[in-house]
């Protein structure tokens, strides 16, 4: 199973609401990550999370708050977001050691109205 | 940190010609260079990638060198097909404390032209 799996794939949600994306693998990687990524630009990073610990939180706002509760699991809640949070958030995970490939998820595309 | 600079951003060939995409990063210390294929509303998926201790390596008609010491690498692909129509984004990456550090390039649209 080389698959990273994401739900839902589209959300539609106020900036009032609270939501959460979900991320799922079950290769045995320790390392998972979130990207936010608008169109036309590449994956922008944001959280990453190594051994089930937040290892980097790239300035993200805290309207945005992840969370890993098991080795195979990543969550990102989402709450009072604004219309400029829109775009495609990519979960993907990778083995933590030694070099190869990040494996990335189909992607919420997330619309704040 | 690390800076990866990815050229041209547009690119449209002819099908059956080839394509070059090039990028160079900053950082010494990275020594793993994937490169993503992106189709509209779809998951970057990885072509092809190349260690810092192998300086080519192809995979049919998709090849990547790298030259570490103008920290240059390329992705080149021949006799391209319509379905090689995306975007293409290269990446440079090191292992740092139990993750990948990733740094993307800012992306190529390949446009092939029946």
């Amino acid at each position: 199973d080389t698959e990273v799996t994401q739900t839902p794939k589209h959300l539609v949600m106020g900036m009032t609401n609270k939501k959460s994306l979900k991320c799922e693998q079950h290769m045995g990687h320790r390392a998972m990550y979130w990207y936010k990524q608008k169109a036309k630009k590449p994956p922008e990073l944001m959280f990453v999370y190594s051994y089930e610990k937040l290892s980097i939180n790239e300035s993200v706002p805290s309207r945005f708050s992840p969370e890993c509760p098991n080795s195979s699991l990543l969550n990102l809640h989402l709450h009072a977001l604004q219309p400029e949070d829109s775009a495609l958030y990519l979960c993907a995970s990778s083995q933590e050691r030694g070099n190869t490939e990040a494996f990335f998820g189909q992607g919420t595309r997330l619309t704040v109205v | 940190g690390e800076n990866v600079e990815q050229h041209p951003s547009t690119l449209s060939v002819q099908e059956g010609d080839s394509a070059v995409i090039k990028c160079t990063y900053s950082d010494s210390a990275s020594n793993y260079f994937p490169w993503y294929k992106q189709e509209l509303g779809k998951r970057p998926q990885l072509i092809i990638d190349i260690r810092s201790n192998v300086g080519e390596k192809k995979d049919q008609r998709i090849a990547v060198t790298l030259n570490k010491t103008a920290k240059h690498f390329s992705l080149h692909i021949t006799e391209t097909q319509p379905e090689d129509s995306a975007v293409y984004f290269c990446a440079a990456s090191k292992l740092s404390g139990g993750y990948q550090k990733v740094t993307f390039g800012t992306g190529t649209k390949l446009q092939v032209i029946p």
